[in-house]
């Protein structure tokens, strides 16, 4: 089945040790994004890449970076983490910019000691 | 700035009740409509969608929504629920002037009870 996976599920990392999620996709997506839910909220969007072109959303802290080498993967590097990071981090892709479904992986909740 | 609002954060069905789950939202140009469900332990997924067209939308499962333009709706609606439809219901509206940016709600938890 084609999807979008995530690793590691749960990540736990120390007050300000930089830590990588990762994301890939079999569905051959042009764009991936990635998302920060917090307890109790909706997800909100961080980023996106559309092929090579970041897009930054304006209010994304500097702390948050992300890297797509290939079509298939995504990372989410968070520099210096903070205890107020800790949250479910959401990767997802469309097959374009405009009016396409997002087909979302199963998230990973980052813990920050 | 965009927002979307969901009117309960907790509903409790018995089964074989009526759902509906209410969203609003704030942006006045051309949107696209989602309803995504998220069942405990699983991703997010995509319940149905609104493009264009007929304004009553059937998803996967028995769902159904509306989309009421003039009151900037997208309600949610099931006639009968089951136990397996507890799970947490996000909408998600993407204006189309900022690409394919998805703003969600901040979700209904709904708990059916068997």
């Amino acid at each position: 089945d084609a999807m979008v996976i995530q690793n590691p599920r749960y990540q736990v990392t120390q007050f300000g040790k930089p830590v990588t999620l990762s994301c890939s996709q079999t569905l051959n997506h042009n764009v991936m994004y990635w998302y920060q839910q917090k307890s109790s909220q909706a997800p909100k969007l961080l980023f996106h890449y559309y092929d090579k072109d970041f897009n930054n959303e304006a209010d994304t802290p500097d702390n948050f970076q992300s890297r797509r080498p290939n079509t298939s993967f995504c990372f989410l590097d968070i520099r210096s983490p903070g205890l107020g990071d800790a949250a479910m981090y959401l990767c997802a892709t469309s097959r374009d910019v405009v009016g396409n479904e997002q087909f979302f992986g199963p998230g990973t909740r980052l813990t920050v000691l | 700035a965009q927002s979307v609002s969901q009117h309960n954060h907790h509903v409790i069905l018995s089964e074989a009740a009526s759902l509906e789950l209410g969203c609003n939202y704030s942006y006045g140009g051309t949107v696209n409509l989602f309803w995504y469900v998220q069942y405990p332990g699983q991703h997010l997924q995509l319940l149905l969608k609104y493009f264009s067209g007929d304004p009553l939308v059937k998803g996967i499962k028995g769902f159904e929504a509306e989309f009421i333009k003039s009151k900037f709706s997208f309600n949610l609606r099931k006639p009968s629920v089951q136990w397996s439809d507890t799970a947490e219901y996000f909408c998600a509206v993407n204006v189309l002037e900022y690409g394919n940016k998805l703003v969600f709600g901040a979700g209904t938890i709904l708990r059916v009870k068997s």
